[in-house]
């Protein structure tokens, strides 16, 4: 039953290595969003899509980019992942970006970097 | 800078007391408030929500009241049970975009 779906759930990759992670939803919902999670701190927009729109943040590196091939797939390619892009990403999806809905998480990919 | 504060990292409650968790804002700006629910090894789960409009709002056991005037937004859960010990995240939205705090680790002792 699950509804935002992130696969694998635990990725390792070597230094300097492109790694991709997946996130699959079912809800048809319009937007989704990338999200960089460090231990103990609060979950980071990485960038969103709106539909087909990309909507990157000011200050998400350019090291990180994003796919989203249809509505129900999306993807972050880390292109050149460093020590400090260790970390969860937390894949969500919401509706539209106006409405008082709640985003809807998937489980998270833990990202390890050797 | 962190707009979305939650300054107590952790909060031990007994069962069937009420557990009150906290969190502070700083952007006047965000007009919708929401928290979420986060196990271990498990993404975050919505929990309840509140528009700027409004100062609570109730489902069950869970009540997030607002204050918008000290921008502070609260979440009582009572009784509290065993199975609540999770991770509470707050969060807010402004526009586009959704600002969380670092969260608060809840334990209901038995």
């Amino acid at each position: 039953d699950a509804m935002v779906i992130q696969n694998p759930r635990y990725q390792v990759t070597q230094f300097g290595k492109p790694v991709t992670l997946s996130c699959s939803q079912t809800l048809n919902h319009n937007v989704m969003y990338w999200y960089q999670q460090k231990s103990s701190q609060a979950p980071k927009l990485l960038f969103h899509y709106y539909d087909k729109d990309f909507n990157n943040e000011a200050d998400t590196p350019d090291n990180f980019q994003s796919r989203r091939p249809n509505t129900s797939f999306c993807f972050l390619d880390i292109r050149s992942p460093g020590l400090g892009d260790a970390a969860m990403y937390l894949c969500a999806t919401s509706r539209d970006r106006t409405s008082n809905q709640p985003q809807h998480f998937g489980d998270g990919t833990r990202l390890s970097i050797l | 800078d962190q707009q979305v504060k939650q300054n107590s990292p952790s909060l031990s409650v007994q069962e069937g007391r009420i557990s009150i968790l906290n969190c502070d804002y700083t952007n006047s700006m965000f007009d919708y408030f929401l928290w979420y629910k986060k196990y271990p090894a498990e993404g975050p789960t919505f929990l309840i929500s509140i528009s700027s409009i409004k100062d609570k709002n109730e489902d069950g056991r869970f009540t997030v009241f607002l204050n918008k005037s000290a921008k502070h937004l609260s979440l009582h859960i009572v009784p509290s049970q065993p199975g609540d010990s999770a991770v509470y995240f707050c969060a807010a939205r402004d526009g586009n975009q959704f600002y969380f705090g670092t969260g608060t680790s809840l334990t209901v002792i038995p």
